[in-house]
C-alpha cells in the first residue's frame, strides 16, 4: 500500500497479559522500524528490520518484547506479560532504503495497560 | 552518541506571526536531518528534510537550513496559521549507522486566531 498501516488503533490489557501489535509497511520498502512514544512526547527506538532480518535491536527490552517481520505477513511487535510502564503509543515506520532515507510513519497503536 | 536538542516550548503565537523553533544536534558521522510534525491524535508526518550541509528543506511555507558549522537545523515559517498548531520534532539519522531516528523532545505550537 501507499501508507504504513497499523492495527489495532487502540489496545487495552490488564497487567501481565500479552499484547500483539501489527504493522504493514509501504509496498517496496525494505526497512521497518518500531518506536515507542511515552509521556511528554519522547520517542524511544525499539527495533528495526531489513526485510525479514533484524537490523538493529539495541532498543528492545528483550525479556518481554519480541518482534518479527515474516515474508507476506504484517510485521508484529509482541509484549509478553505487559507492565503499567508499557502504556504508550507504538509507532511503526518504513523506509525504502538505508543511508538516511526518509522514514514514513503509521498512525500508531495506543496501548493502555491497567 | 547522537542527540538532538530543541527548544521545549510550549510556543504560543498569534496568526500570521513569525515562527522559529531552534534545533541543534550532536552526531558521530554525517547525519541527515528531519523535521516531523504530529497533529493532535495523529501519527508523525514528514515536514521537511536536508541531507547535506547548506541544504535547505522546505514545505508548506516552513524552511530549515542544514548548518554544519553551528550543528543546527532551525525551523522557520514567516506567517503561521491556526492549522499549524501541532507538535514539531527535530530528528536525525546518521548515514551508514543504525538508521534509527534520534528525536528531540518535541515543541508544542499553538496558534491563536
Amino acid at each position: 500500500g501507499e501508507e504504513v498501516a497499523q492495527t489495532p488503533k487502540h489496545l487495552v490489557r490488564g497487567e501481565g497479559q500479552k499484547a500483539k501489535l501489527y504493522c504493514a509497511p509501504i509496498k517496496g520498502h525494505s526497512y521497518v522500524f518500531w518506536y515507542q512514544q511515552v509521556l511528554k512526547n519522547e520517542f524511544k527506538f525499539l527495533i528495526s528490520f531489513q526485510n525479514e532480518n533484524v537490523f538493529d535491536e539495541t532498543g528492545m527490552p528483550k525479556e518481554r518484547f519480541s518482534a518479527k517481520c515474516l515474508p507476506n505477513s504484517p510485521c508484529s511487535l509482541e509484549i509478553q506479560a505487559t507492565k503499567l510502564e508499557d502504556s504508550a503509543v507504538y509507532f511503526c515506520a518504513s523506509s525504502r532504503d538505508r543511508d538516511g532515507e526518509t522514514q514514513y510513519f503509521g498512525p500508531g497503536t495506543r496501548l493502555l495497560v491497567l | 552518541g547522537n542527540s538532538v536538542t530543541q527548544m521545549e516550548g510550549p510556543v504560543t503565537l498569534s496568526e500570521e506571526a513569525f515562527l522559529t523553533i531552534n534545533c541543534t544536534y550532536t552526531a558521530t558521522g554525517y547525519p541527515s536531518l528531519f523535521w516531523y510534525v504530529q497533529y493532535p491524535g495523529e501519527g508523525l508526518q514528514l515536514l521537511l528534510k536536508a541531507t547535506k550541509a547548506d541544504d535547505k528543506g522546505s514545505n508548506k511555507g516552513f524552511e530549515a537550513t542544514y548548518r554544519k558549522e553551528t550543528t543546527s537545523f532551525h525551523l522557520e515559517k514567516g506567517s503561521v496559521q491556526v492549522s499549524d498548531s501541532a507538535v514539531y520534532f527535530c530528528a536525525l539519522i546518521t548515514q551508514g549507522g543504525s538508521e534509527k531516528l534520534v528525536f528531540g523532545k518535541g515543541t508544542k505550537l499553538t496558534v491563536n486566531p
